[in-house]
């Protein structure tokens, strides 16, 4: 079983509506990112949370700690939001730095 | 600010050929990190660096090797290049424990 599960894998939405993403993990953290890859490869840092959430423009990420689980949404999608977003958690006893990645989930938000 | 950059953004080896994949980041940054992404897999982390002089191993380190001399570059040596090396490579930066982090735009690897 893979530590940072994400859902779905994959995601088709219609311009202007409200995404949701998915995280869940089983190992105890002390911080949870999201990324997003996009298309060409590059990879941004958009939220960085250990608890509540975190508005950026359209973008808002939760963080439930006692569940293990976190949501990335994303209101009034546009297609320049397509790319794969990526959850990765900062395991408590691991190594400095050592982020557990999922295998992200494949946004494609059509005109 | 550049941010992080790495070099070159495409290579091609042949088995057994060795080379270095550059990182440099302007940012003062003191943790430094190198990952492998693979076809549908998530990011590993190959080896990271808290400080000049400071290195440990990540995840997958075996055939490669890193040194960090200064605060600004971290590069990654390839070893007898391998099939199984074939993948994105990812340089990132932060600042510290609890900050986010910076990735350079990746180096794409094939062995061949």
């Amino acid at each position: 079983k893979n530590e940072v599960e994400q859902s779905p894998q994959n995601l088709t939405a219609q311009e202007g509506e409200f995404i949701t993403i998915n995280c869940s993990y089983s190992v105890g953290i002390s911080a949870l990112h999201w990324l997003q890859q996009h298309p060409g490869g590059g990879i941004v840092s958009l939220f960085m949370l250990s608890s509540g959430k975190k508005k950026h423009g359209r973008l808002i990420a939760t963080i439930n700690i006692q569940e293990k689980h976190s949501s990335l949404h994303i209101t009034a999608s546009h297609p320049r939001d397509s790319a794969v977003y990526i959850c990765a958690v900062e395991d408590y006893g691991g190594s400095q730095g050592n982020l557990i990645f999922g295998k992200g989930t494949k946004l494609s938000v059509k005109p | 600010n550049a941010g992080v950059t790495q070099t070159p953004k495409f290579r091609i080896l042949k088995i057994g050929q060795s080379m270095t994949l550059q990182c440099a980041q302007d940012m003062n940054h003191n943790y430094m990190y190198w990952y492998r992404q693979d076809p549908g897999m998530g990011l590993k982390l190959i080896y990271y660096s808290v400080g000049a002089g400071i290195t440990d191993k990540g995840e997958v380190p075996n055939g490669y090797n890193v040194s960090r001399s200064t605060t600004e570059d971290f590069p990654l040596r390839l070893e007898l290049a391998a099939p199984s090396q074939t993948s994105v490579y990812f340089c990132a930066s932060r600042s510290g424990s609890y900050y986010g982090y910076t990735f350079g735009s990746g180096t794409r690897l094939t062995v061949v």
